[in-house]
C-alpha cells in the first residue's frame, strides 16, 4: 500500500550544527508534502510544506527539499538549537479526503 | 489564528466504561476534522475523518461502533472511546482543517493522553 517512511528514526547533532532529516515516499502521485515537529506529549506543529511542482522551499532556518525522480523528501535544519529537539513526522497528502499519511519519525536530539 | 483545543488532556478511566474527547477549533469553522492514535514511539495513525453533519468514515482496521465520532457543529468534533479496555490506552490527536478545500493546511490539537486501568 501506500507509505511514508523515514531513512533515520534517531539522529543526534551538536548544537550549532546543520540537520538533515530524511524521508522516502512510496507514491509517485502525491502532490504536496508537510514536515512536522512534535514534543513529548504533545500534538504536531506545522513546520514547512512543498508542492510537487517545487523542489525546494526555504523557511526560517529550515528547507525542504523534494526530489521526485527517487520519491525522497529532506528536511534541513541550519545551526540546531536546543528547542529543536524532538520528534520530525514528514507527512503526505493523500486519501480520498484529503487526509495526511504520516512517516515513522526521526528523534532529533540536540548537544549542548 | 488557527488554534485547535482537545479536552481533556489526559484522563484515567476504569476497564469497560466510556471516555469522550472532545475537539475544537477556536478560531475558525473546520468542516472537516480527522481523528489520529498515536502508540509510544510510533507515527500518528488515522483512526476517521468527520465532516460536519454526516457520518465519520473509518480507517480500515478501526471499529465504528467502538470509536463513536459525532461533529455536530462546525467547530466541535467528539470521540467516544465505548467500553475502554487498557489496550485502548493511547495519545489522541485530533486536527481541523479550515474551510471545504483538501488543499488547506490542517491544525493540530495538543493531545489527550487516555489510560485505562
Amino acid at each position: 500500500g501506500e507509505s511514508v517512511g523515514l531513512h533515520l528514526p534517531t539522529l543526534s547533532v551538536q548544537e550549532g550544527d546543520n540537520s538533515i532529516i530524511n524521508c522516502a515516499y512510496s507514491n509517485s502521485a502525491s502532490d504536496y508534502f508537510i514536515w512536522y515537529k512534535q514534543e513529548s506529549g504533545k500534538g504536531p506543529q506545522f513546520i514547512i510544506d512543498i508542492r510537487s511542482n517545487m523542489d525546494k522551499r526555504q523557511g526560517q532556518r529550515v528547507t525542504v527539499l523534494l526530489n521526485k525522480t527517487v520519491k525522497h523528501l529532506s528536511l534541513q535544519i541550519a545551526a540546531t538549537q536546543p528547542g529543536d529537539s524532538a520528534v520530525y513526522f514528514c507527512a503526505e497528502k493523500g486519501g480520498s479526503q484529503g487526509n495526511l499519511i504520516f512517516g515513522k519519525g526521526t528523534k532529533l536530539s540536540v548537544k549542548p | 489564528g488557527a488554534v485547535v483545543s482537545q479536552h481533556p488532556s489526559w484522563v484515567i478511566c476504569k476497564s469497560g466504561t466510556s471516555v469522550k474527547i472532545e475537539c475544537r477549533s477556536l478560531d475558525f469553522q473546520a468542516t472537516t476534522m480527522f481523528w489520529y492514535r498515536q502508540f509510544p514511539k510510533q507515527s500518528l495513525m488515522l483512526m476517521a475523518t468527520s465532516n460536519e453533519g454526516s457520518k465519520a468514515t473509518y480507517e480500515q482496521g478501526v471499529e465504528k461502533d467502538k470509536f463513536l465520532i459525532n461533529h455536530a457543529s462546525l467547530t466541535l468534533s467528539t470521540l467516544t472511546v465505548t467500553s475502554a479496555h487498557p489496550e485502548d490506552s493511547s495519545f489522541y490527536i485530533c486536527s481541523a482543517r479550515p474551510g471545504t478545500s483538501f488543499l488547506e493546511t490542517q491544525y493540530f490539537g495538543p493531545g489527550t493522553r487516555l489510560l485505562v486501568l
